[in-house]
């Protein structure tokens, strides 16, 4: 079973900031948070990890609450393209990854 | 490679024949995975690899699906007598140490 909790689903504007929220109160001290999209039929693309550190890359910026209870991707200028299936995973390095339902992001014009 | 390459793309068969798919993983990369993704859910573990050594099969669904990586690199995942149920897209991913995944663009397969 997955150890993540997220909306099913989620609109944003284009140009505007999407802020995707995650739960894994269950979280162990090792556990990193990863974040994959899958655009419709392609397969799942990494888009960012943390352990317990905000991290930034060039796709995204990964918010990770004090307790690591929860955290927040954030795509600062939602594009059309960014329409897809985001996935919150928490994991250990090395073992398999468990991807839940997902919440799926509408960019809308 | 520059990528995860999977072959083949689709593959359409009949009930109770054999099949093999196949993972081509990024060079270098240590860990090598298997997933399967019925439409409009997430990917399902199978099994996973690290090295030549198979560290986790307890996603296989039930002993007509096996999997191999011999050298450490090209993986084989081979499902026996297969049923209509095994109808799905077949996604491998592989990682180097402490990072992420990298998906291949995944074999549809078809059991009619």
């Amino acid at each position: 079973d997955a150890k993540t909790t997220q909306p099913p689903s989620m609109d944003c504007a284009e140009g505007r900031a999407a802020n995707l929220p995650c739960n894994h109160s269950t979280i162990s001290g090792n556990e990193y948070v990863y974040w994959y999209r899958q655009i419709h039929s392609q397969g799942p693309q990494y888009i960012i990890h943390g352990l317990k550190n905000n991290e930034t890359n060039e796709m995204a910026s990964l918010i990770i609450t004090e307790d690591r209870k929860s955290s927040t991707l954030i795509l600062p200028h939602a594009t059309l393209r960014d329409t897809a299936v985001y996935y919150c995973i928490v994991n250990n390095y090395g073992q398999n990854f468990v991807f839940g339902p997902g919440t799926r992001l509408s960019v809308l014009p | 490679g520059a990528g995860v390459s999977q072959s083949p793309r689709y593959k359409v068969t009949k009930r109770g024949q054999d099949v093999a798919l196949r993972c081509d993983p990024i060079s270098g990369h240590v860990s090598l995975y298997w997933y399967r993704q019925a439409l409009g859910q997430g990917p399902e573990f199978l099994t996973y690899f690290n090295y030549e050594a198979q560290q986790d099969k307890s996603g296989l669904p039930n002993d007509r699906f096996s999997a191999e990586r011999p050298e450490g690199s090209i993986s084989t995942l081979t499902i026996q007598r297969t049923e209509q149920r095994d109808s799905a897209m077949y996604r491998c991913a592989s990682a180097p140490p402490a990072y992420g995944y990298t998906f291949g663009s995944g074999t549809r397969l078809t059991v009619v």
